[in-house]
């Protein structure tokens, strides 16, 4: 089956550590996405890849870090620097389209709900 | 402010009833894409739009871009009980193949 599979689905942390969002997918996509989504709010880009090895800043991206060392992986690492790190995680990937075309539509992970007391 | 907003932010139909959701923007949709999530999991993607003008259906949902491609809507006929969830509206504003999501519509289908 492909799919995106994101670990663990909850996750808890102690304010002040840092905490690894796994993301991973067999879709054979060049593109990653991250986004947090906050209850009563759209989501929010924090990083993307589109190809390995290169990354950019999303919207939000203060207070987060990632690595994208294989095209499968996108692991994304909020770290004590975030302030309001407690959020649902999205991760997406999709085919990266051509310059002169809308971007294809992204395929999202089941997500990671993170709580940081 | 948003960039795509979405109206209503919520909405209590019953069961066998038509609805229409809107997500809006002041600026050109180079593409405007509908998914559908249920609380605390991942998005479905529902439909692509890109031409001005388009319209898909997809069972009894139908979406539409106008000709301007700044508006869209999202319309469900007879609405069921598995129609229930949240709408999201996301859209490439700038040609920069990422997109921008607007802040939701929250669906309840009364039996």
């Amino acid at each position: 089956d492909g799919g995106i599979t994101q670990s663990p689905k909850y996750l808890f942390r102690k304010e002040g550590q840092n905490v690894t969002l796994s993301c991973e997918q067999n879709l054979n996509h060049d593109a990653m996405y991250w986004y947090r989504q906050d209850p009563g709010q759209g989501l929010r880009l924090i990083y993307y890849s589109q190809i390995v090895n290169d990354f950019q800043k999303g919207d939000i991206a203060e207070g987060y870090s990632v690595s994208r060392e294989k095209k499968e992986s996108f692991p994304l690492t909020v770290t004590s620097a975030q302030k309001n790190p407690t959020a649902f995680y999205l991760c997406a990937s999709s085919i990266l389209g051509g310059r002169s075309q809308a971007p294809n539509e992204q395929y999202f992970g089941p997500g990671t709900r993170l709580t940081v007391t | 402010s948003q960039e795509l907003e979405q109206s209503p932010q919520s909405l209590i139909v019953q069961e066998g009833k038509n609805l229409t959701i809107n997500c809006t923007s002041s600026k050109t949709l180079y593409g405007l894409y509908w998914y559908k999530q249920k609380y605390g999991e991942g998005l479905i993607f529902l439909m692509m739009l890109q031409k001005g003008g388009e319209e898909k259906s997809h069972e009894k949902i139908t979406a539409k871009l106008d000709e301007k491609k700044q508006q869209s809507s999202l319309h469900i006929t007879a609405s069921q009980p598995s129609h229930a969830g949240i709408y999201l509206c996301g859209a490439d504003l700038q040609g920069a193949q990422k997109l921008v999501f607007g802040q939701g519509t929250r669906l309840t289908i009364n039996p």
